[in-house]
């Protein structure tokens, strides 16, 4: 149950796009086209950004979307505004009908 | 509303025991399933156990097994977890979160208690 790998910090600038990527394994994110997105700012509770690879709540941002290619995941942020700044958090189901969830990303509005 | 609000933390000796509380609302509870995840200091998300709607299919992560057992009160609409033998590494704000109906993403949190030990 390792967790998946994400980069400790992304940046951009206000109205830029920025990717955040999610590796995992053939256990994980290969197997299966479960993997969510977190947005967690500080002091609060995650929000759920991102189901099933690609797909948005009702009410979330169409600036933020999913992919996945193989072993990873990614989260592109599109048109970055400074309420994005905030900590992201991959998660994926497993084949031992466990979640795994990634490293986090901070990300830096500059 | 949906509402899941976390009880049962604080300061605890390690070796103590210790059993949280997650009381829904706002939603029918016993077709859901739930998960605790928790969040150590400055740290990153870790998925800790999973119950299913009827409590038939438990899971835990490999790092609580045998000491976290995690149970739910369907007619009064709780979820528990009892956490033995504390461990420093354990000190954490332990989140209670609902299971999307039919998926496998969490699609609302609790605000969490802090568990310090």
């Amino acid at each position: 149950q390792s967790a998946l790998i994400q980069p400790a910090s992304v940046s951009g600038s206000p109205r830029q796009s920025i990717t955040i990527s999610c590796t995992g394994t053939r256990n994980d994110i290969v197997a299966y086209n479960y993997v969510s997105w977190y947005q967690q700012h500080p002091g609060k509770a995650p929000k759920l950004i991102i189901f099933d690879v690609r797909n948005r709540p009702s009410g979330v941002s169409d600036r933020f979307s999913g992919s996945k290619s193989g072993n990873t995941a990614s989260l592109t942020i599109s048109g970055l505004q400074a309420e994005d700044e905030a900590d992201y958090y991959c998660a994926s189901y497993t084949k031992s009908d466990t979640r795994v969830f990634g490293t986090g990303t901070t990300v830096t509005v500059l | 509303q949906v509402r899941l609000v976390e009880s049962g933390g604080g300061v605890v000796q390690p070796g103590r025991s210790l059993r949280l509380a997650c009381a829904a609302s706002g939603f029918e509870f016993y077709t859901y399933a739930m998960h605790w995840v928790r969040q150590a200091p400055g740290k990153g998300l870790e998925w800790v156990a999973h119950m299913s709607l009827d409590g038939s299919n438990i899971d835990y992560a490999d790092s609580v097994k045998g000491r976290f057992t995690v149970s739910r009160d369907n007619s009064k609409y709780i979820l528990f977890l009892q956490i033995n033998s504390l461990r420093p590494g354990d000190t954490a704000v332990y989140y209670c979160v609902r299971e999307s109906l039919g998926n496998v993403f969490f699609d609302f949190w609790g605000q969490g208690t802090l568990v310090t030990v």
